[in-house]
Formats: structure tokens, C-alpha cells, sequence
């Protein structure tokens, strides 16, 4: 069965450092790699790739996918406390869109 | 601008009984989820609905079933609810045309079985 799988699981940090999110997935039939930011309630939609070494960016984010190797990262510069969250990868193949576990990213001031 | 909706927001249930959980877009979107999201265990694919009048299984589907009611609105249901469905339940959509969009999510139902 395809699988998504993200590490580091949590990871605490310090306003200002550069925090990188890994996310690697198996699967048949990828068409599109996506991460997502959750807070409290919903996740919130944040990138989604489709092909290799095009980097996404928005603001002090930024993400890539190596289709060769079959993995994203997800880059955030000069963290701060409101980027606490957890961040969810997903892969989307012909059908439905399988998610990893997450990583926990707390910004400590 | 309402987008998904999910009722109820809460439920507590005891083992053995049912409930549905409702879940309505009005986004005009063909492509509709559930998940369940456990701590330490991300979102699992429940059921999905690539377009009205279809549903398949997804990763995690023993103990529900589910009803595309029309193109707004799919269900989820617990025939007889035990602890281990314990869990917040997202409903998503997502548009199919002009290729891959995003899933839009609802803002979760928390249920609890006693």
C-alpha cells in the first residue's frame, strides 16, 4: 500500500532559526505531492507540487520535490511563534489524496 | 462563502449506538472525503467520492459506511459506534477539473465513545 511518511515527528525550535521538514512517499501512480498546515482545527492548504526541482514559495516558505528520489522538503526561514503547528504532507495519485503523520513544529520565543 | 460544512461539531456516543456525521460544500466541487485523524497518526482516508453516485474505501474503512446524498453533500455513518472510532472526522472536497486542486476542509467533528 502507498505510504507517506514524514520526519522528524516534532521538532522544537527558537524564533529566527531555519527549520526543514522532510516528507517521502511510495506510491504507483503519483500525480502530485501537497503540504498542508494544521493549527487547531482544519488544515489549512499551503503547496502542492507536481513536478521535480521547482521550488514553491510563499513568504519564508519555501518546498521541493526530487521525483527521482520520491521525496519533499519543506523549508521555513526566520521562524516565528505563529508557525507552530503541525505540517502535513500528502500525495495524490490517480484517486484519493493519502496523508503522513505530520510534524509537530513548536517556535519557541 | 460557507465552503465545507460538518454537523455535528461534537457528539459523544455510547458503544453500540449510531449516528451520522453530515457533511455539505458548496463549492460545486465532484471530489468528496472523510478522514479521521488520530494524535501521532495524521489524516486517514475513510471513504471517498470521486463524483456523485460513486464511493470507494480508502485506508480505514471497517466500521463505517457512507452516502453520496447528491453532488453536495456525502455522509458518514456508525453503524454501532465502539472506542476505537474515538477520533475527529474531517470531511473534504476538492474540485476535479483543470487537473489537481487542493482538498478543502471542513472544521472537524470530535466524537467520543464511551
Amino acid at each position: 500500500e502507498d505510504k507517506v511518511v514524514q520526519s522528524p515527528l516534532s521538532l522544537v525550535v527558537h524564533e529566527g532559526d531555519t527549520v526543514t521538514l522532510n516528507c517521502s512517499y511510495e506510491v504507483t501512480n503519483f500525480r502530485s505531492l501537497l503540504w498542508y498546515k494544521q493549527e487547531k482545527k482544519a488544515p489549512t492548504f499551503l503547496f502542492m507540487l507536481t513536478s521535480s526541482g521547482i521550488e514553491k514559495k510563499s513568504g519564508r516558505l519555501s518546498s521541493i520535490l526530487d521525483k527521482k528520489e520520491l521525496f519533499s522538503i519543506l523549508n521555513i526561514t526566520a521562524t516565528q511563534t505563529g508557525d507552530s503547528a503541525v505540517y502535513l504532507c500528502a500525495e495524490y495519485n490517480n484517486n484519493d489524496m493519502r496523508f503522513g503523520a505530520g510534524t509537530r513544529l513548536t517556535v519557541k520565543p | 462563502n460557507a465552503g465545507v460544512t460538518q454537523t455535528p461539531k461534537f457528539q459523544v456516543l455510547k458503544t453500540g449506538q449510531s449516528m451520522t456525521l453530515q457533511c455539505a460544500q458548496d463549492m460545486n466541487h465532484n471530489s468528496m472525503y472523510w478522514y479521521r485523524q488520530d494524535p501521532g497518526m495524521g489524516l486517514r482516508l475513510i471513504y471517498y467520492s470521486a463524483s456523485e453516485g460513486t464511493t470507494d474505501k480508502g485506508e480505514v474503512p471497517n466500521g463505517y459506511n457512507v452516502s453520496r446524498l447528491n453532488k453536495r453533500e456525502f455522509s458518514l455513518r456508525l453503524e454501532s459506534a465502539a472506542p476505537s472510532q474515538t477520533s475527529v472526522y474531517f470531511c473534504a472536497s476538492r474540485t476535479t477539473s483543470g487537473g489537481v486542486r487542493e482538498l478543502f476542509f471542513g472544521e472537524g467533528s470530535r466524537l467520543t465513545v464511551l
